[in-house]
């Protein structure tokens, strides 16, 4: 069974405060992706990384940065954290290939920022 | 501008009867489009996709309809059961996926 883990459930952060949400995935996939999941709104791709530290922004990467260090580590970064990122969010991976848009997904973080 | 439209929010079914999600697209692009279903405090799960060559697509108790002329899809679950009252998501691949915003299914027994 792939696994895809993340650092934690809930996370509680105050304005303008660094924060860091890690992503690891034991399958040994390519792909890996940040989204963030709104009300009404889906998801939406924040950035995603195709490859060791290679990164592509997704739709929606103002205020956050994505570091790929390793193959199965996958870290999303709020520099100045504000509360219209107040959300869940959700680490995924998938392998490369036509069937590697079958994404598997972490269980998510719930960050609040007050 | 949102390119994959899931246009109803919640649909509340009764358990054994047919449940119909549905799901409209803008981009031609599209090449691949994929179901996923969401428990609550758990990531999304793949559940079933289909080609763009494709018309159908059947897993046990779950069809994908495309319609392409319609720029259309369908997720019919035949029969319905309370351990399918989740949320939804369809999604579409062009370079990436590009989700809808959901449907909660609710399944009354």
């Amino acid at each position: 069974d792939v696994k895809v883990t993340q650092s934690s459930r809930y996370l509680v952060k105050r304005t303008g405060e660094k924060v860091f949400l890690e992503c690891v995935q034991d399958m040994d996939h390519e792909n890996m992706f940040w989204y963030r999941q709104d009300p009404g709104l889906g998801l939406r791709l924040i950035y995603f990384s195709y490859d060791v530290k290679m990164k592509e922004k997704g739709d929606i990467p103002e205020g956050y940065s994505v570091s790929r260090e390793k193959k199965e580590r996958f870290s999303l970064i709020l520099e100045s954290a504000s509360t219209n990122q107040t959300s869940m969010y959700l680490c995924a991976s998938s392998t490369a290939g036509t069937r590697g848009f079958e994404q598997y997904f972490g269980p998510g973080t719930r960050l609040t920022v007050t | 501008d949102q390119q994959v439209k899931q246009n109803s929010p919640s649909l509340s079914v009764q358990e054994g009867r047919i449940s119909i999600l549905n799901c409209d697209y803008t981009n031609s692009m599209f090449d691949y489009f994929l179901w996923y279903k969401k428990y609550p405090a758990e990531g999304p799960t793949f559940l079933i996709s289909i080609s763009s060559i494709k018309d159908k697509n059947e897993d046990g108790r779950f069809t994908v309809f495309l319609n392409k002329s319609a720029k259309h899809l369908s997720l019919h679950i035949v029969p319905s059961q309370p351990g399918d009252s989740a949320v939804y998501f369809c999604a579409a691949r062009w370079n990436k996926l590009v989700f809808g915003a959901g449907t909660i299914l609710r399944v009354k027994s």
